[in-house]
């Protein structure tokens, strides 16, 4: 069953970088097939999708996001990472990592982590 | 970007069908997926592929797609249900952008 795992501080600071890590059970990261993504809700509200990374190390950011937004991937530890500078507390949301498949004309989130709660706030 | 717009919120009855649209542009390349959320939990994937259910999600889930829209339909709703549920597809813009649909609250009465 795979499993995945977001880690990270629950509160930063404004101006700060966001930082969070997903821990990937259950499946190899490196076996490629899918790819490792960030997805966001602000309290109340619908999904944002933030980003996709690939094994290689390819990424895709959203353009509303793209200037702030940093993903890795470590195929060590079988982890991937996100990084969101300059942080305001319009970014104060759940933070969801999750697991994009894809075929042909098909692309869907079929593994997701339970979420973690980021406030930024003084 | 693509946008994909859902009604806000609709009500079934106990075991009656109910079903939730999705309207965008890229809609007409991708076929789109389709989750379910209860408060405090994550989202749980019920459709994907247009009519895919994964292994554990009732068949009374399914999806259908017609250019522009696509539907998920619960047939004979249960109260466990009641949830919001989002549609998802990949951008038409042909870069790798991916979008949400608004999202329908559905109440099971």
């Amino acid at each position: 069953q795979v499993q995945l795992q977001e880690s990270g501080p629950g509160l930063v600071k404004p101006s700060q970088t966001l930082s969070l890590t997903c821990t990937v059970s259950g499946a190899s990261i490196s076996r490629g097939g899918y790819y490792w993504s960030w997805i966001r809700q602000h309290p109340g509200k619908g999904l944002e999708w933030i980003g996709n990374i690939y094994y290689s190390g390819s990424t895709y950011y959203n353009p509303s996001l793209k200037s702030r937004v940093t993903m890795s991937v470590d195929t060590s530890n079988n982890q991937f990472s996100l990084k969101l500078s300059s942080a305001t507390a319009a970014d104060t949301a759940v933070y969801y990592c999750a697991r994009l498949a894809y075929d042909s004309s098909v692309y869907y989130f079929d593994y997701w982590g339970q979420g973690t709660l980021v406030t930024v706030s003084s | 970007s693509s946008e994909l717009t859902q009604d806000p919120a609709v009500s079934v009855a106990l075991g009656q069908t109910v079903r939730i649209t999705c309207q965008g542009d890229s809609l007409r390349s991708y076929y789109a997926s389709w989750y379910q959320q209860k408060p405090g939990q994550a989202p749980v994937l019920v459709i994907y592929n247009k009519n895919n259910r994964p292994s554990g999600i009732p068949d009374r889930f399914s999806g259908s797609s017609s250019g522009d829209t696509a539907s998920l339909t619960i047939t004979g709703a249960q109260a466990e249900d009641e949830a919001d549920y989002y549609c998802h597809s990949r951008d038409s813009s042909g870069k790798h952008n991916y979008v949400f649909g608004t999202g329908t609250k559905v109440t099971v009465l």
